[in-house]
């Protein structure tokens, strides 16, 4: 049973520049949430994403934007890069019907130069 | 708002010590509490979790009790060893839709 994947692993870009980054939930999940962590944080909420619609957004700017996909995986788009993005980009899936258990991804590390 | 307070760090212990890392939440309802682990290089793995007061959450030695009349969630293990080094965070979640975390405590175990 594949848990949650994420692509691609690293990534470097330049402020100014948009970035798209993928999550394939785990098998059997409907909600995908994105979280940014900074180096030596915790994970902050982005927003999460339920029938393919933004069901809650923490305290990110319009830069950030999100997608679902029928299959359930989901994108996050951030544009306009600020040296300040740079992070771990982690996706967390659950069953929405099930526990408040999210199962995390590896995450995508962003640097933006 | 909801956000959850931990022990900072770094905690450095000899292998076999015991070990706590505190945390407190504040919420305006009733959440779910959980520790989860990071080790280098890595997503989140979920540790332990609680749902309701004085549930016990334990896993792998792990263990952290649920106390609503402290908002409390330490987390313990009576012996550490040196593959329990890592970053450990709290949080809590009151719906499917918002985790909040600590900022996390960086544990390294020395042989």
């Amino acid at each position: 049973d594949a848990g949650v994947t994420q692509s691609p692993t690293h990534l470097i870009k330049t402020r100014g520049q948009q970035v798209t980054l993928r999550c394939s939930p785990k098998s059997g999940h409907d909600t995908v949430s994105w979280y940014q962590q900074a180096l030596g944080q915790g994970p902050q909420f982005i927003f999460q994403y339920y029938e393919e619609e933004e069901r809650q957004r923490g305290n990110f700017p319009d830069r950030f934007s999100g997608h679902q996909f029928p299959n359930y995986s989901s994108e996050l788009n951030v544009n306009a890069l600020l040296l300040g993005d740079s992070a771990l980009y982690l996706c967390a899936s659950l069953q929405t019907s099930d526990s408040y258990e999210q199962y995390f991804g590896p995450g995508t590390r962003l640097t933006v130069t | 708002g909801d956000s959850v307070t931990q022990m900072e760090g770094p905690v450095t212990l000899s292998e076999e010590a015991f070990l706590t890392i505190n945390c407190t939440y504040t919420a305006t309802g009733y959440p779910s509490l959980f520790w989860y682990v990071q080790y280098p290089g890595e997503g989140l793995q979920l540790l332990l979790k609680a749902t309701k007061a004085d549930d016990k959450g334990s896993n792998k030695g792990f263990e952290a009790t649920y106390r609503k009349e402290t908002t409390s969630f330490h987390l313990e293990k009576g012996s550490v060893q040196v593959s329990d080094s890592a970053v450990y965070f709290c949080a809590l979640i009151l719906n499917n839709n918002d985790m909040r975390f600590g900022a996390g405590t960086r544990l390294t175990v020395k042989p």
